[in-house]
């Protein structure tokens, strides 16, 4: 079946970086963008960006420019977002998600990584 | 950004009830829109895109519907295991950007 399958929790010190994984399978990996959304404690749903598994293409929301890079790699159907110089507002649970396209709805969403930052 | 107001944030209703929550976009996004439910502790499940048409497999008591940039989502006789947080989505434009979330609680 379709899945989205990410690496486990983390807990990271504050200036830290952290890098989550997502695996795809049951369908064709570059036919789908990936998006990753975060979710802090008790609040809403944000949007981070999105890779295009099949040109390695990546936009970010322009709040994350300069804080995370999205990469792929297509041998093992794996997508990555990396989070660089954590802060304690980074503490949340990170979600990748397909999409069929740049900017699309997303159906098929992973189970979520629990990112803590603490000193 | 397109900016998404989500209402109301909460709302209180019984089984049975017709329940409406409502997304205004800051500009046009077409029909581009999307609604998911979120569970405790689990991921968004996508219940409507492009504004009306439903996944397949969500109940039919759930519907979208648009007007200029006003999206409402209904559920026609609420469930019980319809009790959830609904956040809306637009996808008109190069970042996508989520609305604030409506909790559905039991009356």
């Amino acid at each position: 079946q379709v899945q989205l399958v990410q690496s486990g929790a983390e807990v990271k010190k504050p200036g830290a970086s952290v890098k989550v994984s997502c695996k795809a399978s049951g369908y064709t990996f570059t036919g789908y963008y990936i998006h990753w959304v975060r979710q802090a404690p008790g609040q809403g749903l944000e949007w981070m960006g999105r890779v295009n598994p099949n040109s390695g293409d990546r936009k970010y929301a322009q709040k994350f420019q300069g804080k995370v890079t999205m990469t792929r790699d297509t041998s093992i159907t794996t997508a990555y977002m990396e989070l660089s110089r954590l802060r304690s507002d980074d503490t949340a649970v990170y979600y990748c998600a397909r999409g069929p396209d740049s900017s699309s709805s997303m159906d098929v969403w992973g189970q979520g990584t629990t990112v803590t930052v603490s000193s | 950004d397109i900016q998404m107001t989500q209402s109301p944030s909460t709302l209180s209703a019984s089984v049975g009830d017709r329940v409406t929550i409502t997304c205004r976009a800051s500009q046009s996004i077409s029909s581009w829109l999307a609604w998911y439910q979120q569970k405790p502790g689990k991921a968004p499940k996508l219940l409507i895109y492009k504004a009306s048409s439903l996944i397949s497999g969500v109940p039919s008591r759930f519907s979208g519907t648009e007007s200029g940039t006003e999206f409402t989502l209904t559920i026609s006789s609420l469930q019980p295991d319809d009790f959830a947080t609904y956040y809306c989505q637009q996808y008109g434009s190069s970042s996508v950007t989520f609305g604030g979330g409506t909790k559905v609680e039991i009356k």
